[in-house]
């Protein structure tokens, strides 16, 4: 079964630290990977995406991401946390061999930060 | 550009009650799902629309749901006899065909649902 799992379902960093967020996926085709950030009571956010092309993804507030084929990874990180990242990460898969058009989302990681 | 919008944003009723929920895309926007997010998970997808065919659904998507989009434009997600499963945020979703999945799906900010 195709899945995504995200590593660590809460991440507490110090304002100014490495921010890393874990997401692997299973898939037999080439996905898309998307990464939204959540913040409370309120929809997602799309942070950035890889469809083809270059592996290292910038995004928005700083964050980018790195298609790793050979890991099945597509870990997210941003290297100096700031207060205002704290929310919630969920990395997003579409397997394009599918013929469907549904995100497939994994748990959440839950990122805090310490000042 | 206004983004997507959800109605209402709160939803408090009784088990055995219907409710419906409404969903505008970001106008232009052909495609439009729906989603359903527990607490602790990440969101479901339960439905999408390509204008105003109903393309794919999930099976987390009882008999209990019905979702349409008459015109191609807004949408809406009806729940008859709700149980207290039913309790969730409820995301709905628009997306500018492009020719493939790759296109971004854009979220609005949820339904939150209680059933008592």
């Amino acid at each position: 079964a195709q899945s995504v799992t995200q590593l660590g379902s809460h991440v507490s960093v110090s304002e100014g630290a490495l921010v890393l967020l874990r997401c692997n996926y299973s898939s037999s085709v080439p996905p898309y990977l998307f990464w939204y950030v959540q913040y409370p009571n309120q929809g997602l956010q799309l942070l950035l995406k890889y469809t083809t092309g270059a592996t290292l993804v910038k995004g928005i507030n700083g964050f980018e991401a790195e298609f790793k084929k050979s890991e099945t990874s597509f870990h997210l990180t941003k290297p100096s946390a700031h207060m205002s990242d704290a929310a919630e990460y969920f990395c997003g898969v579409i397997y394009s061999g599918a013929g469907s058009y549904q995100l497939t989302f994994g748990k959440g990681t839950k990122l805090s930060v310490i000042p | 550009d206004t983004g997507v919008s959800q109605d209402p944003r709160h939803k408090i009723t009784k088990r055995g009650q219907n409710v419906t929920f409404r969903c505008d895309p970001i106008s232009e926007h052909n495609r439009l799902y729906w989603y359903r997010q527990t607490l602790g998970q990440g969101p479901e997808f339960l439905t999408y629309f390509q204008n105003e065919a109903q393309l794919e659904k999930s099976r987390l998507l009882s008999d209990r749901f019905s979702a349409e989009r008459p015109k191609g434009s807004f949408s809406t997600l009806e729940i008859q006899r709700t149980e207290q499963g039913d309790s969730a945020m409820y995301l709905c979703a628009s997306s500018l065909a492009v020719g493939g999945a790759e296109e971004t799906q854009y979220f609005g900010p949820g339904t939150r649902l209680l059933v008592l």
